[in-house]
């Protein structure tokens, strides 16, 4: 596709239930990114790739939060046990270069 | 501490008059800064980077070094720039971080 797509679109998840959150990135950007957006805030850095290798985790809250990348394109955000908090719209973003490429988001509910 | 602060979190003006939207960082390397924007119901997207020293639909930035600022510019707001607007700071070669973000209303 032309863009960065992430699906679901939108989730609710029951607190304590396991999510999985799918980004597809601009096919060729060696760069992807996760963010978090609370309601009202600016997106939140939450970890990086460089192809496969996560280059840096420093922004996941908690080890509920994993994110995996393993060939390179396709990337993952698990979160295990949900909780009321981690409720927030998850951006996913890739690029080549300085700029930042982002999805539409996944607002994640947790009830 | 790397930071960036955007003091307004609405701005609202009339159609045609200037508008600038605040944005301070606190970075120790050499900055390099973006505004990023956000219409209604769209992705974020890049609006203006300061190493381009370009214009995009009108807005400019210049980065102050002395006042640690990179502040967005337009001299005649028009209604479709209302957005939400947000200044970030690229860190490390990789990290971004955003400001909390300002919301544009442009009134008729």
């Amino acid at each position: 596709g032309a863009g960065v797509s992430q699906s679901p679109r939108y989730k609710v998840a029951k607190r304590g239930q396991d999510v999985a959150l799918r980004c597809d990135p601009i096919s060729g950007h060696v760069s992807l990114f996760w963010y978090q957006q609370a309601l009202g805030q600016g997106p939140e850095f939450l970890t990086y790739f460089q192809n496969e290798a996560q280059l840096d985790k420093s922004g996941l809250p908690s080890d509920r939060f994993f994110a995996e990348r393993p060939e390179g394109s396709v990337s993952t955000l698990k979160i295990q046990r949900t909780q009321q908090e981690d409720s927030a719209v998850y951006l996913c973003a890739s690029s080549l270069a300085s700029e930042a490429f982002f999805g539409q988001g996944t607002r994640l509910t947790v009830v | 501490a790397q930071r960036v602060t955007q003091p307004e979190k609405l701005l609202s003006v009339f159609k045609g008059a200037p508008v600038e939207l605040k944005c301070n960082y606190s970075y120790s390397g050499s900055p390099e800064l973006f505004w990023y924007v956000q219409y209604s119901r769209q992705r974020l997207q890049l609006l203006l980077r300061h190493i381009s020293r370009e214009s995009i639909k009108g807005f400019t930035a210049d980065l102050n070094k002395g006042e640690t600022s990179f502040h967005l510019k337009k001299p005649f707001a028009q209604e479709e720039d209302s957005a939400m607007y947000y200044c970030a700071l690229l860190t490390g070669g990789f990290k971004t971080i955003f400001g909390a973000g300002t919301r544009l209303f442009v009134k008729a």
